[in-house]
């Protein structure tokens, strides 16, 4: 089956800083979602984007099918940014969704 | 957008009696919905895809006859962990959505059995 990895697993930041995660991809996929999962458990949807590049405020996701990545990016990063980011694919003829084993983010004061 | 009710958010129940978890899609309808089940500090690992009107489908090493599934509407799928056992326990979260938009999950439900 499609194998999905995420890197770094654990990512510590000041507030304020930038930072870049990756999730990549072992095979073609029509369905890319982000997600942050807080501490309560809540998966909160950050980008469908299985393509292309989308902006939501200090958020920006670009997916990169040809070349089986996508990266997340966080800029100006809050305490409340904290939390395990997932990299979820799906692919043609199916509706499931396989997700990566997350990157845990830490934003200190 | 897609809102997904997960209902109880959090259970404790004694070994060998059977919980409940119902997941409900609010604003539109799902005729296929995802349970699954993440263990701490771990990613979700799907358990089955719940299927209106017909059986649901389960992922390889998932227990059926622990892990029922009925989803007899278009908005209300629920998983019923029978005869519980401290291994069940687990945060359980349920999916629904499509390929086009993308998926929504509801909000989890953490199980301790006791």
């Amino acid at each position: 089956g499609i194998q999905v990895e995420q890197s770094p697993p654990d990512l510590i930041l000041q507030e304020g800083a930038n930072s870049t995660l990756r999730c990549n991809f072992s095979d073609s996929v029509n369905n890319l979602q982000w997600f942050h999962q807080n501490p309560w458990g809540q998966l909160i949807n950050l980008f469908y984007i299985p393509s292309g590049t989308k902006q939501n405020g200090r958020l920006s996701a670009t997916t990169v099918a040809t070349e089986r990545y996508s990266l997340l990016y966080i800029s100006s990063s809050q305490t409340t940014d904290s939390g395990v980011y997932f990299c979820a694919v799906g692919w043609s003829g199916s509706e499931k969704l396989v997700f990566g084993k997350g990157t845990k983010l830490t934003v200190n004061p | 957008g897609a809102v997904v009710s997960q209902h109880p958010s959090r259970v404790i129940c004694k070994s060998g009696t059977s919980v409940k978890i119902e997941c409900r899609s609010l604003d539109f309808q799902a005729t296929t919905m995802f349970w699954y089940r993440q263990f701490p500090k771990q990613s979700l690992m799907l358990m089955a895809t719940s299927n209106e009107g017909s059986k649901a489908t389960y992922e390889q090493g998932v227990e059926k006859d622990k892990f029922l599934i009925n989803h007899a509407s278009l908005t209300l799928s629920t998983l019923t962990v029978t005869s519980a056992h401290p291994e069940d326990s687990s945060f359980y979260i349920c999916s629904a959505g499509d390929r086009v938009y993308g998926y929504t999950f509801g909000s989890g439900t953490r199980l301790t059995v006791v």
